[in-house]
């Protein structure tokens, strides 16, 4: 059974700090996904990985997939006020979009 | 192309009662996802269907839980005699499954409170 853990589960950090999310899961899976929810929002996606050692970037936001140790990363450079979010990660299960959801990384970034 | 547009966004009922909630995909993508997702918690899968057919329907999906897709376009969702434990927000994703790593884009989500 695919299951799928983040960590930190929350994280309070200042305003032009570095760091990273951790996104484990516990069987083969054939593609990462890495989403932004705002409060009472919906889900945003940010990225999409798809195979070992895939690496994208977007503004301050860098995701990266290691398959082998079935790890995934989202790291945060220089953070700003605006990326205070919830961000998630989910694992395909059976290359059919299904997804498994880790629980969450709830981030605040304080100005 | 407006994205996936979910109705309706909020629901307070009375437990006992039935409740439907509608989803409208990106119009030329085959593949229709529900989740559910409670305070706190990432979502968590319930059915799929590509185009009419219903694929996969999740162990959480009790027989109370229905989902049509009847023409591959538009997607309901109904809940009969809710529970409060039904209390959550129901999302709806879509994505062109003719390609692999295509992007999945979720509609705003509806509510359910049950009381």
């Amino acid at each position: 059974e695919l299951k799928v853990e983040q960590n930190p589960l929350f994280l309070s950090m200042q305003e032009g700090k570095n760091y990273t999310i951790y996104c484990n899961y516990s069987t083969t899976s054939d593609r990462l996904y890495w989403y932004r929810q705002d409060p009472g929002k919906s889900l945003e996606s940010l990225f999409v990985l798809l195979s070992n050692g895939a690496v994208k970037q977007e503004g301050r936001l860098m995701a990266s997939l290691d398959t082998k140790a079935r790890l995934s990363t989202l790291h945060i450079t220089a953070a700003v006020h605006d990326l205070s979010a919830t961000y998630f990660c989910a694992a395909e299960m059976d290359s059919n979009y299904q997804l498994i959801w880790g629980a969450g990384t709830k981030l605040i970034i304080k100005p | 192309d407006t994205g996936v547009s979910q109705n309706p966004r909020h629901k307070i009922t009375k437990r006992g009662q039935n409740v439907t909630f509608r989803c409208d995909p990106i119009s030329e993508h085959n593949r229709l996802y529900w989740y559910r997702q409670t305070l706190g918690q990432g979502p968590e899968f319930l059915t799929y269907f590509q185009n009419e057919a219903q694929l996969e329907k999740s162990r959480l999906l009790s027989d109370r839980f229905s989902a049509e897709r009847p023409k591959g376009s538009f997607s309901t969702l109904e809940i009969q005699r809710t529970e409060q434990g039904d209390s959550a927000m129901y999302l709806c994703a879509s994505v062109d499954g003719g390609h692999s790593g295509n992007t999945i884009y979720f509609g705003e989500g509806s509510w359910l409170t049950v009381v």
